[in-house]
């Protein structure tokens, strides 16, 4: 299994709403990210997780928490959102931290109403 | 703040010619070089990574790095109109924690 895998791949919410994305791997990473991509931009580092632990929140606002369950599973959950929010939410995972390259997920499309 | 650049862009080249896609870096402490191909509505793919300077190749794809002049190149040999995307151009540094940091990428046309 040489794939991350992001559900769901569209999400519409509301500005109270609560959601998750949810992101998995099989391929034994021990790294895994959170990115946000707006259009014509590069992708922008969220949060790292390395062997689980956070690594790395990159002074993301507290409406965005990630959770990393377990080796193969990471999470993003979202509430009270901003229109601003809207973007690409993209997960990856590497062997090991900022190491060997990413592997890419097709992505959450995230539109906030 | 450690900069990833690149030139944006649009870059245009005819079917069957070279390619060139330039990228340069601010982070001396860098060690790990990776070009991302990313296609429009998609998400990023690896298509090289490089750690020493000089070449490599894998197949059509040649990436160089200097690091002395803190600079990172790709090479498209043959394009083709599949070729057609924005490339990513990313570095790995250990300021700030291991982080990646990526350029904010070249749109490459083929023209058939």
């Amino acid at each position: 299994d040489t794939e991350v895998t992001q559900t769901p791949k569209h999400l519409v919410m509301g500005m109270t709403n609560k959601k998750s994305l949810k992101c998995e791997q099989h391929m034994g990473h021990r790294a895994m990210y959170w990115y946000k991509q707006k259009a014509k931009k590069p992708p922008e580092l969220m949060f790292v997780y390395s062997y689980e632990k956070l690594s790395i929140n990159e002074s993301v606002p507290s409406r965005f928490s990630p959770e990393c369950p377990n080796s193969s599973l990471l999470n993003l959950h979202l509430h009270a959102l901003q229109p601003e929010d809207s973007a690409l939410y993209l997960c990856a995972s590497s062997l090991r931290q900022a190491d060997y390259g990413y592997t890419f997920g097709s992505g959450t499309r995230l539109t906030v109403v | 703040q450690k900069e990833v650049e690149q030139n944006s862009g649009p870059l245009s080249v005819p079917e069957g010619a070279i390619a060139s896609l330039n990228c340069t870096y601010s982070d001396r402490g860098s060690q790990s070089f990776f070009w991302y191909r990313q296609y429009s509505g998609k998400s990023p793919e690896l298509i090289m990574f490089i750690y020493s300077n000089g070449d490599k190749e894998d197949g059509r794809f040649t990436a160089q790095l200097n690091k002395a002049s803190q600079y990172v190149s790709l090479l498209i040999r043959d394009s083709q109109p599949s070729d057609s995307a924005t490339y990513l151009c990313a570095v790995n540094s250990e300021a700030g924690g291991f982080k990646t940091i990526f350029g904010a990428g070249t749109r490459l046309f083929v023209k058939a």
